[in-house]
Formats: C-alpha cells, structure tokens, sequence
C-alpha cells in the first residue's frame, strides 16, 4: 500500500499570500488530520475531515481552513500569511475506526 | 484538553546502552502512539498502544491507562535510534503531541 503523499516539499511565499497544501491518505483511509509542527509550540492539531465533513478542530485563527473531497484527499489553506506560520505541516491518514494515526513526510513552508 | 508530559527532554547515550522513555497525561483516553521522528521530519510509527505491552524487535512499550502513563523501552541503542521521539495520546477524536524526547545516540 502506497504510503500519505503531500505535495509540495517545499514552500516559500511572501507575507500577506496564501498558500494551499495536498494531502492523499492511504488508500481506504477516510481521516485525514493536519498538524502544525514549530520549534516553539511544538506539533499542534489544526483539524480533521472525515467523509468531508470536519470532524474536529483545534485552537487556530480562521485563516486556516481545509477541506476533503470525495476521494479522501485534503488540502489546506493558509490565507494572509505571517512570518510566524513558517512550519512544517503535516498531514496524517486514519481509517477512522481506531484512530491509528500514519503520516505522510510534511510540507515544510517558510514565509518570508 | 489532554496534558501530555514527556520525559526526559533530553537523553544522550553511548552505543550499546539500554533506556526508558516515559509519558504522562492528564485524562482518560482511547489510545495512544508513539513515534520516531528522523531528522528529515517524517513520523515514524512505532506503537499503537492503548494498554498492555508490545514489543517490535528492540523496542518495547508499556501502557497503564488507569495510571494514565506510558513508557517506551529502547536496548542495545543503536546510533541509527537517535531523533526525536513523541507520544500521543488521543481521546474524543484528537491527538495531543508531548513535546517529546531528543535521543542522542553516539558511537
């Protein structure tokens, strides 16, 4: 079984842009969490779709959104960005049963 | 939310040495992971243990869920073990990261 892909690797954008990221869960997995890593707050939860729906969400202003389509992929957007969303964002699979979490290599965005 | 607590933050052993990582967290939960981050950031899965004991090769883990701690055995460390290393605990649908344990493992 092929593993979660992101796309991309690598991402540098200016303040004020916005920025979409990709995630595609291991085939049959219908959760898709995303996840804020920073060398200062550490790895934190951003949110949760499952069947499309969000599921769960965590502490993050409404520039974060995300969404799932019917095919389990997930993206993420960041709009406005700001210096302080430079991180490395990862995306992790569940089949949504037993929660047991794999994720994929992450999308590491700097903001300039 | 749930409180996770890891320990030590930092652990540099020689070679060949045997140690034990330990996570504490504040509330009930359903299940619990821990991971090995490499140095390129990727997540490892390790265990998924909710309670009892597993054991993969050199690791092992333990989870007393009633006592809500967990423990992560490494022997004969290896330079190749040294990274980061996270427990994660889950209740209601979401997982709390601890802030993990940096392992150094030198030759």
């Amino acid at each position: 079984k092929a593993g979660v892909t992101q796309t991309p690797r690598y991402l540098i954008k200016t303040r004020g842009q916005q920025v979409t990221l990709s995630c595609s869960p291991i085939s049959g997995h219908r959760s898709v969490s995303w996840y804020q890593q920073t060398p200062g707050q550490g790895l934190q939860f951003l949110f949760e779709y499952f069947s499309e729906t969000q599921r769960n969400k965590g502490n993050f202003p409404g520039r974060f959104s995300g969404r799932q389509f019917s095919n389990s992929r997930s993206e993420m957007n960041v709009s406005t960005l700001e210096l302080g969303d430079s991180a490395l964002y990862l995306c992790a699979s569940s089949s949504g049963q037993r929660n047991e979490q794999f994720f994929g290599p992450g999308t590491r965005l700097t903001v300039l | 939310g749930i409180q996770v607590e890891q320990s030590p933050p930092d652990l540099i052993l020689q070679e060949g040495a045997n140690s034990t990582l330990r996570c504490n967290f504040s509330d009930s939960v359903n299940n619990l992971q821990w991971f090995h981050q490499n140095p390129w950031g990727q997540l490892i899965n390790l265990f998924y243990i909710p309670s009892g004991t597993k054991q993969n090769g050199r690791l092992s883990a333990t989870t007393v869920a009633t006592e809500r701690y967990s423990l992560l055995y490494i022997s004969s460390s290896q330079t190749t073990d040294s990274g980061v290393y996270f427990c994660a605990p889950s209740a209601a649908g979401k997982s709390t990261f601890g802030d993990g344990t940096t392992l150094t493992v030198k030759p």
